[in-house]
């Protein structure tokens, strides 16, 4: 089976732009998590997805939105662009979420100028 | 609210010493615990997880033990590999929630 894939795998932004970003889960998988990894911060958690309906969301602003496809493709969605949103954006799929396997994507890397 | 807390890094061990990285959980209800490494140029990865209390989980050589009662679930191996040179992450997610917790990373050298 192939893995979760992302795309772009690299960005480069400049403050006040936006940018969407796309993740494919494995084939079957109808739950997609999205992630933020920075040095300092480690791994925050932005929301989850399954079938189309988002079922938990971390605290981040408004600004990052995502959503989810009939055929559980995920985007997600940053508007309006910081310097600190600069980190991998990882996303991270399953079969159903909660205390299943999440199996991960190998990042897109965002850079804002 | 819930958190993950596991030991600053870098830790560096030699080949065939013992490994211990602590992480102490704070949630509520019975969350499922895991451990993911990341190795270098790699993704994260699914190294061992529990999902009840004094469950134990394992994979490659490592064990950790889901403990309620210290609401800890330290990873430990008996003798460490230059390969287990990577980043080490404990997680968590409360039962019904499908949110993710994760801890910082706590990066392992090991040297020959």
């Amino acid at each position: 089976k192939a893995g979760v894939t992302q795309t772009p795998r690299y960005l480069i932004k400049t403050r006040g732009q936006q940018v969407t970003l796309s993740c494919s889960p494995i084939s079957g998988h109808r739950s997609v998590s999205w992630y933020q990894q920075t040095p300092g911060q480690g791994l925050q958690f932005l929301f989850e997805y399954f079938s189309e309906t988002q079922r938990n969301k971390g605290n981040f602003p408004g600004r990052f939105s995502g959503r989810q496809f009939s055929n559980s493709r995920s985007e997600m969605n940053v508007s309006t662009l910081e310097l600190g949103d600069s980190a991998l954006y990882l996303c991270a799929s399953s079969l159903s979420g909660g205390e299943e396997t999440q199996y991960f994507g190998p990042g897109t890397r965002l850079l804002v100028l | 609210g819930d958190s993950v807390t596991q030991m600053e890094g870098p830790v560096t061990l030699s080949e065939e010493a013992f490994l211990t990285i602590n992480c102490t959980y704070t949630a509520t209800g019975y969350p499922s615990l895991f451990w993911y490494v990341q190795y270098p140029g790699e993704g994260l990865q699914l190294l061992l997880k529990a999902t009840k209390a004094d469950d134990k989980g394992s994979n490659k050589g490592f064990e950790a033990t889901y403990r309620k009662e210290t609401t800890s679930f330290h990873l430990e191996k008996g003798s460490v590999q230059v390969s287990d040179s990577a980043v080490y992450f404990c997680a968590l997610t409360p039962s019904g929630t499908y949110k993710y917790i994760f801890g910082t990373g706590t990066r392992l050298k090991v040297l020959a």
